[in-house]
């Protein structure tokens, strides 16, 4: 069956350094993937789209790319700061779900960013 | 926010009685979703609606079931709650020709 899989190991990094996140998946090949936030007690933000037609997309201090061959994608945020410390969390769509929105999200990585 | 609200944001209540959970949205959007989030297992979807009165399982839909009668309302029933219950549950829409998914606040349901 498929299977999403990030780090559930937290990421601490200094401030002004970039963070990769990492997010796999294994047994299909999602049309499209998104990236969410997810602050403490409040549900998750939408961040990042990125199509299988698409090597890499930014959008600001973020960056997502997505490698079908690989099946993985990894998320940047360059010149982190504190106020990115949050859980991200990786969610493509199911096997034939491309157009119900029927998402598979991963357990998420908790990034730590200190001053 | 996209203007989501759920009700109750939180709630006790006991093994057997039921419990239903509301979601209400103010902009007529078509794509409903219940998710429930737990330590361990992330999200995971319940239920989704794709319009008055269409609905569909999800991963994890035994032990719910939904319902929807006007576009601004998607109601997620537990019938009989069990302790395995006890979760975040999260609603979400979806814009119309468009893939993300904004979500509610959350309710935090404990089944004791």
């Amino acid at each position: 069956s498929q299977k999403i899989e990030q780090n559930s190991e937290a990421l601490n990094i200094q401030e002004g350094k970039t963070a990769t996140l990492t997010c796999n998946y294994t047994n299909y090949s999602p049309a499209y993937l998104q990236w969410y936030r997810q602050d403490p007690g409040r549900g998750p933000v939408f961040l990042l789209l990125i199509r299988e037609n698409e090597k890499e997309k930014r959008k600001e201090r973020l960056k997502v790319t997505f490698d079908t061959t690989l099946k993985q994608s990894l998320f940047h945020i360059t010149a982190s700061q504190p106020a990115d410390s949050a859980t991200y969390l990786c969610a493509p769509p199911g096997e034939g779900s491309s157009n119900t929105g029927k998402l598979i999200f991963g357990q998420g990585t908790t990034l730590q960013v200190k001053p | 926010d996209a203007g989501i609200t759920q009700s109750p944001r939180h709630k006790v209540t006991e093994t057997g009685t039921p419990v239903t959970l509301r979601c209400h949205q103010t902009e007529n959007h078509r794509y409903m979703y219940w998710y429930r989030q737990d330590p361990g297992h992330g999200l995971r979807l319940i239920h989704y609606s794709y319009g008055v009165k269409d609905t569909d399982k999800g991963e994890v839909s035994d032990g719910y079931s939904v319902s929807r009668s006007k576009t601004e309302d998607f109601l997620l029933t537990l019938e009989s709650a069990t302790s395995s219950q006890t979760s975040v549950y999260f609603c979400a829409i979806r814009f119309e020709g468009r893939y993300e998914q904004y979500f509610g606040p959350g309710t935090r349901l404990t089944v004791t």
